[in-house]
């Protein structure tokens, strides 16, 4: 089936503005995350959600910061007030979580990202 | 808090080469690890993922094994090809509640492979 899809796959906004990214899981995985790959950071977790349960926003780095998952799927993270350094490519990942089954469980698959360039 | 190290930071191999790369972790208390392939502009691809309780796992030319205890995790690639060239990720999860938590990644190792 289809992987995970993001969109936009570049934006370029002004500082001040505030930017939606979207993320389409594979269909059927409860489980999605958001992580942040900025240069010479690595890659950093934002937030994950898994089903119906609340999130785990532990790795945002702001209260500029939010996501939502609307209906156990579609995730959309918003950037408020973006600054410079908020530059970076944003990646999601989701996949199938529990045991038993034959499906491969607890393996993340990623989108190709969405990178924001904040000028 | 979790620290993720890969050693070395990049690597240029002539092609035909067995080669490791290595990565290691500061709390041994990992639910799993998972090792990633990254191409230039584009996500990451998964390539094996190894449960706390396994030593080793393999696919293809590509053998990952895990030393809990140590916090080590080792990625062999065999008889290497251009085509592996890119930059390899190794990730770990903590337990956490039902074991699904944020992974925390290394900073990786870029891989050439001379043709």
């Amino acid at each position: 089936g289809a992987g995970v899809s993001q969109s936009p796959s570049n934006k370029v906004t002004e500082k001040g503005k505030d930017v939606e990214l979207r993320c389409d899981p594979i269909s059927g995985h409860t489980a999605l995350y958001w992580y942040r790959q900025s240069l010479g950071q690595g890659l950093e977790f934002l937030i994950y959600f898994q089903g119906n349960s609340a999130p785990d926003k532990s790795g945002l780095p702001s209260d500029r910061f939010s996501a939502e998952r609307t209906g156990g799927s579609v995730s959309t993270l918003t950037i408020q007030r973006t600054q410079q350094e908020d530059s970076a490519v944003y990646l999601c990942a989701s996949s199938l979580q529990g045991t038993g089954g034959s499906r491969p469980k607890n393996i993340q698959y990623f989108g190709a990202g969405t990178r924001l360039s904040v000028l | 808090k979790q620290e993720v190290t890969q050693i070395p930071a990049a690597l240029s191999v002539p092609e035909g080469e067995n080669l490791v790369l290595n990565c290691s972790f500061t709390d041994s208390a990992i639910y799993n690890l998972q090792w990633f392939r990254q191409d230039p502009g584009k996500g990451l691809t998964s390539l094996l993922l190894i449960q706390s309780s396994q030593r080793e796992q393999t696919s293809g030319r590509l053998n990952a094994s895990l030393d809990k205890s140590s916090g080590r995790s080792t990625l062999y690639i065999a008889a290497s090809q251009p085509g592996d060239s890119a930059t390899y990720l190794c990730a770990v999860r903590l337990p956490s509640g039902g074991g699904a938590d944020g992974l925390t990644f290394g900073k990786g190792t870029h891989l050439i492979i001379q043709p």
